[in-house]
């Protein structure tokens, strides 16, 4: 099955700073990869996802990077703000199961 | 629809006591798939349902848990017997076809079992 390694645990930033959250996976045959936010007492909340079709992908100031060779990818937030500030999960789809295996989360605390 | 709903919120329990939650999909979304979080943990995968159809249930922590989808449409989850170690967020979550992508997730039941 999948396994999905995320690092780090915890990130504090300066408001105005970027955060980059990395992961990486175990299943060469896995083709999604999404990014999830999760805030206190509610469940995790799609952010962005990318296809293993593309190495790239943005919106607005959120960005993820897929390197399929190496298995891993990326998180890019830019110019944070205080209510960026949650828990923010990596999964990727296990090819076997059809179902997301999920990384252990960082906690992303933004001062302002 | 306003997304995945789940009920009850919040559960206490005591110890050797069963308990049943429930989580309504998305009306469209023919996937519907449990998770369990622990404290400071990603969701761990349990089970999933196709329609009606279980199609995997290996990951279920032990023949104390079971789920059911029985038209389709809502499902439950219950425990058996619970035990301090099955207190967690329980997670629902609810996609289309064709992959499992964009699932949406409920904002969960959490369990405490004193």
């Amino acid at each position: 099955g999948e396994n999905v390694e995320q690092h780090p645990s915890t990130l504090s930033v300066q408001e105005g700073d970027s955060a980059v959250i990395k992961c990486t996976y175990s299943d060469s045959a896995s083709n999604y990869f999404p990014w999830y936010k999760q805030e206190l007492g509610k469940g995790p909340q799609l952010i962005i996802d990318i296809r293993s079709n593309v190495g790239e992908k943005k919106d607005q100031r959120i960005a993820v990077t897929l390197n399929k060779t190496a298995k891993h990818f990326s998180l890019h937030i830019t110019e944070t703000q205080p209510e960026d500030s949650a828990v923010y999960f990596c999964a990727a789809l296990d090819t076997g199961r059809r179902a997301l295996t999920f990384g252990s989360g960082t906690r992303l605390q933004v001062q302002p | 629809d306003t997304g995945v709903s789940q009920d009850p919120r919040h559960k206490i329990t005591k110890r050797g006591q069963n308990v049943t939650f429930r989580c309504d999909p998305i009306s469209e979304h023919n996937r519907l798939y449990w998770y369990r979080q622990t404290l400071g943990q990603g969701p761990e995968f349990l089970t999933y349902f196709q329609n009606e159809a279980q199609l995997e249930k290996s990951r279920l922590l032990s023949d104390r848990f079971s789920a059911e989808r029985p038209k389709g449409s809502f499902s439950t989850l219950e425990i058996q017997r619970t035990e301090q170690g099955d207190s967690a967020m329980y997670l629902c979550a609810s996609s289309l076809s064709l992959g499992g992508y964009g699932y949406t997730f409920g904002s969960g039941t959490r369990l405490t079992v004193v």
